[in-house]
């Protein structure tokens, strides 16, 4: 079975762009939860998308946003990056989220200059 | 709201040595609680996992225990190899209803020398 893949792997950007990152979670899961990993911040939740539903958000503003497609897979969109948005942002899948484990992929790395 | 602590590292340790990553939590209700390995370059793979007071969660000679009492899951292995060098989060699951996200701690560097 295929694991979790994010696309793209490594991204560069500047101040005042946008990115767009795209998660496809192991087949028949229908959870995708977004993290973002930072040196100082740690592991932080950013949201979890279900049956293409937002159920559960975190403390992010709003330049940050996500959505999911009928097959599951997902995206999540930044706008207006900060130079503070550098980070390894980290997708993971689980089969109906709640006491389920959730499976990582390899993560994003997103720089902003 | 929920919290993880872990212990600062990093850990260095001779290779068979013994390995303890303290951590404890904060937690409304009764949460499901992690440990999750990243090894350099890789996401999270779930080490194990402990949803009940009293559970022990074990796997490839690490275990951990959930002590409600002491709201703790100290993460041990008997004899630690070179191949344990990652960093480990521990983390807590909150549910709620249906929907969950995992609140973590903020890592253990561990680093196992021959």
């Amino acid at each position: 079975k295929a694991g979790v893949t994010q696309t793209p792997r490594y991204l560069i950007k500047t101040r005042g762009q946008q990115v767009t990152l795209s998660c496809s979670p192991i087949s028949g899961h229908r959870s995708v939860s977004w993290y973002q990993q930072t040196p100082g911040q740690g592991l932080q939740f950013l949201f979890e998308y279900f049956s293409e539903t937002q159920r559960n958000k975190g403390n992010f503003p709003g330049r940050f946003s996500g959505r999911q497609f009928s097959n599951s897979r997902s995206e999540m969109n930044v706008s207006t990056l900060e130079l503070g948005d550098s980070a390894l942002y980290l997708c993971a899948s689980s089969n109906t989220g709640g006491l389920n484990e959730q499976f990582f992929g390899p993560g994003t790395r997103l720089t902003v200059l | 709201g929920n919290s993880v602590t872990q212990m600062e590292g990093p850990v260095t340790l001779s290779e068979e040595a013994f390995l303890t990553i303290n951590c404890t939590y904060t937690a409304t209700g009764y949460p499901s609680l992690f440990w999750y390995v990243q090894y350099p370059g890789e996401g999270l793979q779930l080490l194990l996992k402990a949803t009940k007071a009293d559970d022990k969660g074990s796997n490839k000679g690490f275990e951990a225990t959930y002590r409600k009492e002491t709201t703790s899951f100290h993460l041990e292995k008997g004899s630690v190899q070179v191949s344990d060098s990652a960093v480990y989060f521990c983390a807590l699951s909150d549910h709620t209803g249906t929907a969950s996200k995992l609140t973590f701690g903020t890592g253990t560097r561990l680093q196992v020398t021959l």
